[in-house]
């Protein structure tokens, strides 16, 4: 259970920006939220995550809701490249094995 | 640096044959995290070392499987004896602390197969 629901899939077309939903409703105040993507054939990769501001860095940008209860991860101008399956995880604040846990993912197709 | 490193990166055994496979963590990373990935379960996580130590193996299937870290640079997850429904892509990650602050680094998987 990773606690964190997501669409199963999405479609954006190329040099658009894509805007990837979370929900996160039993959020504790010290979890961080995760999000990593995965490319055909390739392990998990890190995209960004967060706490409780938004965030940026070079692949995308995480806005969080003020209560915390859903985010979204923005990628600004999708390319093909960025075609994958996303996970948003909630990093449980206990730690522990529980902390990076996986769930089904968002499949992003990108139109070109 | 070369970044996780997993061997094999495919492997194909008969059923009841053991099974071993190794994980070379990113130099300085402290925590690693051993998982299993098929199109039915999706990533589920096996185990999650910290310091060397097993913190949590909840996530182990069952007695046939046996994670070890015998020292900071490397893993084997090995499975004895193997089933054709142990079939999947077993994938290592590590990461500087194991913490909610930081990002885990994937390894490219060790496909497996088993007749």
């Amino acid at each position: 259970d990773a606690k964190t629901t997501q669409p199963n899939s999405m479609e954006s077309n190329e040099e658009e920006p894509v805007h990837l939903p979370c929900n996160h409703s039993t959020i504790s105040g010290t979890d961080y939220i995760h999000w990593y993507r995965q490319l055909p054939s390739q392990g998990p990769e890190y995209v960004i995550h967060g706490l409780t501001s938004n965030v940026n860095n070079r692949m995308a940008s995480l806005a969080i809701a003020e209560d915390r209860k859903s985010s979204t991860l923005i990628l600004h101008r999708a390319t093909l490249r960025d075609a994958a399956v996303y996970y948003c995880i909630r990093f449980y604040s206990g730690g522990g094995a529980d902390g990076l846990t996986f769930g089904k993912g968002t499949h992003l197709i990108i139109q070109p | 640096d070369a970044g996780v490193i997993q061997s094999p990166r495919h492997e194909v055994t008969e059923m009841g044959q053991e099974v071993t496979l190794r994980c070379k963590p990113i130099s300085g990373h402290n925590s690693l995290f051993w998982y299993r990935q098929t199109m039915m379960r999706g990533l589920e996580l096996l185990i999650y070392f910290n310091n060397n130590v097993p913190i949590d193996d909840s996530g182990m299937p069952e007695d046939r499987f046996s994670a070890k870290m015998p020292n900071a640079s490397f893993s084997t997850l090995k499975i004895q004896p193997s089933e054709p429904r142990d079939s999947a892509v077993y994938f290592c990650a590590s990461s500087p602390q194991g913490g909610m602050n930081t990002e885990a680094f994937f390894g490219q998987g060790t496909r497996l197969t088993v007749v």
